[in-house]
């Protein structure tokens, strides 16, 4: 009963170094989310897959790029880490997007960038 | 721009106490979510409810469609309490959330 599964918990970057934050569902969902978590503001939408094969922006895209592996997998990476990308990042995944359904979350990736 | 509005931004409480918080949103909605986050911990959902009221165990969650509001209530509050709640509405594909609610139980 995993749900929803990120990696790495924690990281350091330094300012430049790239890196993919790995997301995975074993609820056989459909859409995937990215978002990230900033002290004072909600949760902002970065990236997200309605189903397999599609993605597209969030509210704040800008810096990142995001791959839908398949149905399980939705990765987030950052080709060139800065520090105003410090932040917590979740991935989230539910059955179909547009619809009432329940959120699953991941337990979260801090990231530093210094 | 902030669709989802959540008050207090913090509560303290002591043990015992009924606490209530709340949500109020300006878009349509299919559902609202209530969302617990502990200190250095991840997000689980508590509520999903989109028309009248939800209880599991000591919390209850209410929502009125007209008035676009929510409000989450704890009975007989406790110290494992204490976390950030969060309200979210889902809206088209997408999540909008408010900025949270940090919920401080005292012995």
């Amino acid at each position: 009963n995993a749900g929803v599964t990120q990696t790495p918990k924690f990281q350091v970057l330094k300012t430049g170094q790239s890196m993919t934050l790995q997301c995975a569902q074993d609820m056989n969902h459909n859409s995937m989310y990215w978002y990230r978590q900033d002290p004072g503001m909600g949760l902002r939408l970065i990236y997200y897959s309605a189903s397999e094969g599609t993605t597209d922006k969030g509210e704040v895209p800008n810096g990142y790029n995001v791959s839908r592996l398949n149905k399980r997998e939705f990765s987030l990476r950052l080709e060139s880490a800065a520090p105003s990308q410090t932040s917590v990042y979740f991935c989230a995944s539910r059955d179909r997007a547009g619809a009432g359904t329940e959120a699953f979350f991941g337990q979260g990736t801090r990231l530093t960038v210094v | 721009k902030n669709e989802v509005e959540q008050s207090p931004q913090n509560l303290t409480a002591q043990e015992g106490e009924f606490i209530t918080i709340n949500c109020s949103y300006s878009v349509g909605i299919s559902a609202l979510h209530w969302l617990q986050q502990h200190p250095g911990g991840g997000i689980v959902s508590l509520f999903m409810l989109s028309s009248g009221k939800k209880k599991h165990g000591r919390l209850i969650a209410t929502i009125n469609i007209q008035e676009k509001h929510s409000s989450l209530h704890i009975t007989a509050s406790h110290p494992r309490d204490s976390a950030v709640y969060i309200c979210a509405v889902g809206f088209r594909n997408q999540f909008y959330f408010g900025t949270g609610t940090s919920l401080t139980v005292i012995p």
